[in-house]
């Protein structure tokens, strides 16, 4: 099982502020198959990037996607109100596929 | 927009089998990879696996020995029984659709999620 590793577990930011977030694998994601998701409490999970660096329909383009091989980054450019949520990477490439414990954005 | 819900019993017996439903409206079936996933309370989200149009499935190991997914492309729905259930499957279950027509993929539509409660 690939598994992953989200840092930190909780993120303190202000609004306008810039995220970081990151997601490391046990072994190496099969041709970039690592997606990136918002969780919202009450809420089903929103797909934000896959492709590792491709942005989903609708997503603004302050969210984006780098990396390759184990190491993965999620950065918001400059945080929100509507931001303040918590990430969860996922691998699809050894299906059916595994995600992070997530990472928790809160409001500084 | 396809949407999906999900639907089944809130409340199983430990022992017993999980059975969720989830239907497929304004869209089909057809093409796509359709999945499980699982969110404990208060806990991170974890795949069950999935069902392809064509009726193969891939399962998660930790679940592979309870799990079955199926569906019924006449409904335009699709299905999850879990056996043997104890309070650990205690969780809100979502059904979710891989965005691809081609390939396993991220999942880009999802239910809105329904809380299951293992308890006697």
């Amino acid at each position: 099982e690939n598994v992953l590793t989200q840092s930190p577990g909780t993120l303190s930011l202000s609004p306008g502020e810039r995220a970081t977030l990151s997601c490391r694998a046990s072994q190496s994601v099969t041709s970039r198959y690592l997606a990136w998701y918002q969780q919202k409490p009450g809420q089903a999970p929103r797909l934000l990037i896959h492709g590792a660096s491709n942005r989903a329909i609708g997503i603004p383009d302050r969210f984006s996607g780098s990396g390759s091989g184990t190491d993965f980054t999620l950065t918001i450019s400059r945080l929100e109100p509507e931001d303040f949520a918590v990430y969860y990477c996922q691998q699809y490439g050894s299906s059916p596929g595994t995600f992070g414990h997530g990472t928790k954005v809160e409001i500084k | 927009q396809v949407q999906l819900q999900e639907s089944g019993p809130g409340l199983v017996k430990p022992s017993e089998t999980l059975s969720l439903t989830c239907t497929v409206s304004r869209g089909s079936i057809n093409n796509y990879y359709w999945t499980w996933v699982r969110q404990p309370p208060g806990k991170g989200l974890e795949c069950i696996g999935y069902i392809y149009y064509s009726g193969s499935t891939k399962y998660n190991p930790s679940l592979k020995s309870r799990v079955t997914i199926s569906l019924d492309m006449s409904k335009n729905q699709f299905y999850l029984n879990l056996s043997s259930v104890t309070a650990g499957d205690t969780a809100v279950y979502y059904c979710a659709r891989a965005r691809s027509v081609v390939t396993y993929d991220a999942f880009d539509i999802w239910g809105q999620g329904t809380k299951v409660t293992v308890s006697s």
